[in-house]
């Protein structure tokens, strides 16, 4: 089993300020997925990445896959109280091809 | 464009009963399916897949089956529901390899 560790584990701050969330594996992810997602709800997929070192942004928030394709980054910046969530990170490509390892959630707070 | 349905989106059962959730998939063919449980605020822990009709990977050996009758439909059954079944049961679909899943709304189960 290929394991997937988010940190942290819980982020509060305040409307406006600038959060960063992390996913490490010793483990090489030919993909790596970010969903959010919301109480009482399904996860809802923010970005897939699959090239080393690439960056993508959707507004305000940045993902990173680490070059060796065993970590990845979200940033949010400028963070609103509509970005208070669950995140899930999730990587794919591993010995199970059919399979997804996910991490255990990072969840943030935006105080208004 | 493809969307993914489950019900019933609440349960309550006594311990003992039966269960049966089902889950499908509109606006695609051949699709991979899902079955995960989700504790409180947590991540993911997968219970079933499948890649076809009559296809079925178990992960964690529990008192839970799944059975896929038809390209689009997936089910998850148990004869006597225990109570550490209790949870947030979620479907999602992939096409091709398994990254990129869509998740369903979920069904939050209470066995009492």
């Amino acid at each position: 089993t290929q394991l997937l560790e988010q940190s942290p584990q819980f982020l509060s701050i305040q409307e406006g300020e600038n959060l960063t969330v992390y996913c490490n594996s010793s483990s090489v992810f030919s993909s790596l997925q970010w969903y959010r997602q919301e109480p009482g709800e399904g996860p809802v997929l923010l970005v897939t990445v699959v090239t080393g070192g690439e960056v993508k942004k959707l507004k305000r928030l940045t993902f990173q896959f680490g070059d060796a394709r065993k970590d990845s980054s979200l940033h949010i910046t400028a963070a609103q109280p509509g970005d208070t969530g669950l995140y899930l990170c999730a990587g794919g490509g591993g010995a199970d091809d059919y399979k997804l390892s996910f991490g255990a959630g990072t969840t943030v707070t935006v105080r208004a | 464009s493809q969307t993914i349905h489950q019900w019933p989106a609440t349960l309550v059962q006594p311990v003992g009963s039966p269960l049966s959730l089902e889950c499908t998939v509109e606006g695609t063919s051949n699709p991979n399916l899902y079955w995960y449980r989700q504790a409180a605020g947590r991540g993911l822990q997968l219970l079933f897949y499948s890649v076809g009709i009559g296809q079925i990977s178990s992960e964690v050996p529990q008192n839970l089956s799944a059975s896929r009758p038809q390209d689009r439909q997936f089910i998850l059954s148990s004869k006597k529901l225990l109570l550490s079944d209790s949870g947030f049961y979620l479907c999602a679909w992939s096409w091709g390899g398994p990254d990129t899943q869509y998740f369903g709304p979920g069904t939050r189960l209470t066995v009492l």
